[in-house]
């Protein structure tokens, strides 16, 4: 069935850690993004990507990085995790011809010690 | 730089009555407004969009450029809309800004 997973759901870890948030699509589609997202706040978008080996940094500022060497796959790594990065992060997927409708996974929810 | 405006962190209407969410947002050019919706335990998705001119689950929204809003409406609430409702704009760069979303709660 086609969908858009995340792992891990939750997260807790200690500063300092390298931690890796996967995100995996079998829809077919082309275009990825990773969004941040704090309790009443708004979804900033912190990465994109229209295919493979592209990928842009989002509106809001990240520490974090991302790859993508495959269509399906989008993760994003943090190198140092500080609690500042205690979050939810939301990956969703689009087709490259652009309507609007983005594909969400059911998010990541991280906290930092 | 474009920016998504929602007044109301929270929202209370009573089954049956009228509903509205506000959207404001900021942009000179063409914009592509949206609603996503998000319902207990479910993921982000799409309501509808301005374009498609569309109701969906009885909800209507209609692009004021004049008053820059893009308010979302449906005139009898029900309690299964109870969500998190986003509205989301699209600039030129065709990537969405969105709100910082209004809870709403249909009572009984």
């Amino acid at each position: 069935e086609a969908d858009i997973y995340q792992t891990p759901r939750y997260l807790v870890i200690g500063t300092g850690k390298k931690i890796t948030l996967e995100c995996s699509q079998t829809m077919g589609h082309d275009k990825m993004y990773w969004y941040q997202q704090d309790p009443g706040m708004e979804l900033h978008l912190i990465h994109y990507s229209y295919g493979v080996n592209s990928t842009e940094k989002g509106d809001l500022s990240s520490e974090s990085t991302v790859s993508r060497i495959r269509t399906e796959h989008f993760p994003l790594t943090l190198e140092s995790a500080r609690p500042s990065h205690t979050s939810q992060y939301l990956c969703a997927s689009s087709r490259l011809a652009y309507t609007g409708e983005l594909f969400f996974g059911e998010g990541s929810r991280l906290t930092v010690l | 730089a474009q920016r998504v405006t929602q007044p109301e962190k929270l929202l209370s209407v009573f089954k049956g009555a009228p509903v509205e969410l506000k959207c404001n947002y900021s942009y000179s050019g063409s914009p592509e407004l949206f609603w996503y919706v998000q319902y207990s335990r479910q993921r982000l998705q799409l309501l509808l969009r301005h374009i498609s001119r569309e109701s969906i689950k009885g909800f209507t929204a209609d692009l004021n450029k004049g008053e820059t809003s893009f308010h979302l409406k449906k005139p009898f609430a029900q309690e299964e809309d109870s969500a998190m409702y986003y509205c989301a704009h699209s600039g030129s760069a065709r990537q969405l800004t969105f709100g910082s979303g209004t809870q709403l709660t249909v009572l009984p």
